[in-house]
């Protein structure tokens, strides 16, 4: 069983469309986050959700917009999508908020712009 | 503000060799330290993680980590490497009152046969 599984897997589309990546968790953790890994390597956190409720907020662009309609789903829309949103996003769960639960991450969606 | 330095991007290893990948961070609270291994086209998995309890901790793999507080390191070692070991590592910290982690740029692992 995946435990945290990302759909899809791949996404490529051109500058100027609207996209949406779904996520799912079946660990029964409260906490959900969206990370961005860019070409580099770098992981970014983008979002983080507990329980539905939003708590963290990087500075994102406000194309971009969670939606968590249950604790186990979090979903990220992207508008007017360009160049430089390509990267693979990354979905991510953990037990709680105590910063010493692990993360559990799922295996990402390759987003391309053209 | 927490932070973590990975020191090389890239480690090259033989088979058989030991590993070490090099962790420093910086935080003003206690922190939460963990490595995670992440393989080609996947998620990032966790390897192990320091929560203060011991300072050496012990991860899978047959992998394992020293916290050293007054070098404020947290460097990773394998005593023989596998070219199953060939991955991407990144270390992370968290804690602080703001829960969230903060991510090395990682460190690239190649086993040479």
């Amino acid at each position: 069983d995946t435990a945290v599984s990302q759909t899809p897997k791949y996404l490529v589309t051109q500058m100027g469309n609207d996209k949406s990546i779904k996520c799912e968790q079946n660990l029964g953790h409260d906490t959900m986050y969206w990370y961005k890994q860019d070409s580099k390597k770098f992981l970014k956190i983008m979002f983080s959700y507990n329980n539905k409720e939003l708590i963290i907020n990087e500075t994102v662009p406000n194309r971009f917009s969670p939606k968590s309609p249950d604790k186990a789903h979090l979903n990220l829309h992207i508008n007017s999508l360009e160049l430089g949103d390509s990267a693979v996003y990354f979905c991510a769960s953990s037990q709680g908020e105590s910063p010493n639960s692990p993360l559990h991450f799922g295996n990402g969606t390759r987003l391309t712009v053209t | 503000a927490q932070s973590v330095t990975q020191l090389g991007s890239h480690v090259s290893v033989s088979e058989g060799a030991l590993v070490l990948l090099r962790c420093n961070y910086s935080s003003s609270v206690p922190p939460y330290l963990f490595w995670y291994v992440q393989y080609p086209n996947q998620g990032l998995q966790l390897l192990l993680k320091y929560t203060s309890a011991a300072t050496l901790v012990k991860g899978i793999n047959g992998f394992e980590a020293e916290f050293k507080k007054s070098e404020t390191s947290f460097h990773l070692t394998k005593p023989s490497a596998h070219m199953s070991d060939a991955a991407e590592y990144f270390c992370a910290v968290s804690g602080g009152g703001t829960y969230k982690y903060i991510f090395g740029t990682g460190t690239r692992l190649k086993v040479l046969a």
